[in-house]
């Protein structure tokens, strides 16, 4: 079974400081993982996915991901915040044979303090 | 393109009272799924198609929900006799799903769903 943990439901960040999201995840096989982002009132919008390869990971809006599997983590930043970036950002995690139904995290609701 | 489209976009039902989501996903997408959003439950897995074969409905959470995917597009999220936990944001997502890979799942603004 897989699970998803986000450390953080609420994230405050002021604009230009260093956005830092966390994600740790359980799998029993090799995961992908993403990070997805929800703007108010909007579907969900893939921000970045890890398969193979590359262990870091860059994504849409400046946004970046590492894959520490000594960690078992997917952390999201991005080195400087902007206004726009308030959202909430879900973490998630499928299985990389079979089925790719996804496990989501709680999610983490980041607000920019201008 | 086109994305993925839901309807309708909000719901309001009384309790016990049956009702029909529609997914239309993008067009060529061989997988389909539906989740749901509760304030309660975060984001959960309901139901995957692929293909031909027989769906994932590991995660309906009782026998009131079913799903069925006609011509290999268009999906119908089934509820029955509707309960107020039943409330929540249901979402579609499609993939082109070539298994063993991970393709993106695009999803759907969603149903709101609110049972009263």
């Amino acid at each position: 079974a897989q699970s998803v943990t986000q450390l953080g439901s609420h994230v405050s960040v002021s604009e230009g400081a260093l956005v830092l999201l966390r994600c740790n995840y359980s799998s029993s096989v090799p995961p992908y993982l993403f990070w997805y982002v929800q703007y108010p009132n909007q579907g969900l919008q893939l921000l970045l996915k890890y398969t193979t390869g590359a262990t870091l990971v860059k994504g849409i809006n400046g946004f970046e991901a590492e894959f520490k599997k000594s960690e078992t983590s997917f952390h999201l930043t991005k080195p400087s915040a902007h206004m726009s970036d308030a959202a909430e950002y879900f973490c998630a995690v499928s299985e990389s044979f079979g089925n790719e139904k996804l496990t989501f995290g709680t999610g983490t609701r980041l607000t920019i303090i201008p | 393109g086109a994305g993925v489209s839901q309807s309708p976009s909000n719901k309001v039902t009384e309790k016990g009272k049956d009702v029909e989501l529609r997914c239309d996903p993008i067009s060529g997408h061989t997988a389909l799924y539906w989740y749901r959003q509760s304030l309660g439950q975060g984001l959960e897995f309901l139901i995957y198609f692929q293909g031909n074969s027989a769906p994932d409905k590991s995660g309906l959470p009782s026998d009131r929900f079913s799903a069925e995917r006609t011509g290999g597009s268009v999906s119908t999220l089934t509820i029955q006799r509707t309960q107020q936990e039943d409330s929540a944001v249901y979402l579609c997502a499609s993939s082109v799903s070539r298994q063993g890979a991970s393709d993106t799942q695009y999803f759907g603004p969603g149903t709101r769903l609110t049972v009263l």
